[in-house]
């Protein structure tokens, strides 16, 4: 059971390339988040899924789009990187989507953009 | 406006002494619930404590300790005879169940960076 994964660990990029960061989860969880963390600023959210098939914007979604490929995949793309998307990715996943339920993380993916 | 407040940004102690890491939220809702993370060194979020509005008890779990008060909004976090293991960022984080998105919606306060020297 490996809970949360997350690929690639690190990542560095040339403004304007695109990448794909891929989140999979085991717990058979419905929900699924993308929050980035910046020095200061805590996490926050950029896209969730409540179930497969569904997703939504959350406080930063700007310069992103995700994929909920199936109930345990839930990718992260973007398309024209920017020094602004500099930043450690996490996701997370939680079961059912309530407010009550905890979510569990990924260890993270840290990009850099040139 | 939900709201997560840490004051406190970094806090550097001496091993074996008490420190309590503070956080104040805002809520317009009547049933919310409260969490703190750790993320230690090595970057992954451990969840530790979930505490929900209608439940005012005090937790304590081994050195660590929360104290909850809806009269003052807060939720803050002791650890007792702190140890270098204890060295970590620690996030507070407000769910509500109205909240505008999916209702597991978290929303973090800015972390507190705690260092433990031997």
């Amino acid at each position: 059971n490996a809970g949360v994964t997350q690929t690639p660990k690190f990542q560095v990029l040339k403004t304007g390339q695109s990448m794909t960061l891929q989140c999979a989860q085991d717990m058979n969880h419905n929900s699924m988040y993308w929050y980035r963390q910046d020095p200061g600023m805590g996490l926050r959210l950029i896209y969730y899924s409540a179930s497969e098939g569904t997703t939504d914007k959350g406080e930063v979604p700007n310069g992103y789009n995700v994929s909920r490929l199936n109930k345990r995949e839930f990718s992260l793309r973007l398309e024209s990187a920017a020094p602004s998307q500099t930043s450690v990715y996490f996701c997370a996943s939680q079961n059912p989507p309530t407010a009550y339920n905890e979510q569990f993380f990924g260890p993270g993916t840290r990009l850099t953009v040139l | 406006a939900q709201k997560v407040t840490q004051a406190q940004t970094e806090i550097s102690v001496v091993e074996k002494e008490d420190v309590t890491l503070d956080c104040v939220y805002e809520t317009r809702d009547t049933t919310y619930y409260l969490f703190w993370y750790k993320q230690p060194p090595s970057g992954e979020l451990v969840f530790l404590i979930r505490r929900n509005s209608f439940d005012e008890q005090n937790e304590i779990s081994g050195r660590y300790s929360w104290n909850f008060q809806k009269s003052t909004s807060s939720f803050n976090f002791t650890i007792t005879a702190s140890q270098v293991v204890d060295s970590a960022v620690y996030f507070c984080a407000l769910s509500e169940p109205n909240y505008g998105g999916s209702q597991g919606n978290l929303i973090f306060g800015k972390g507190t960076k705690l260092s433990v020297k031997p």
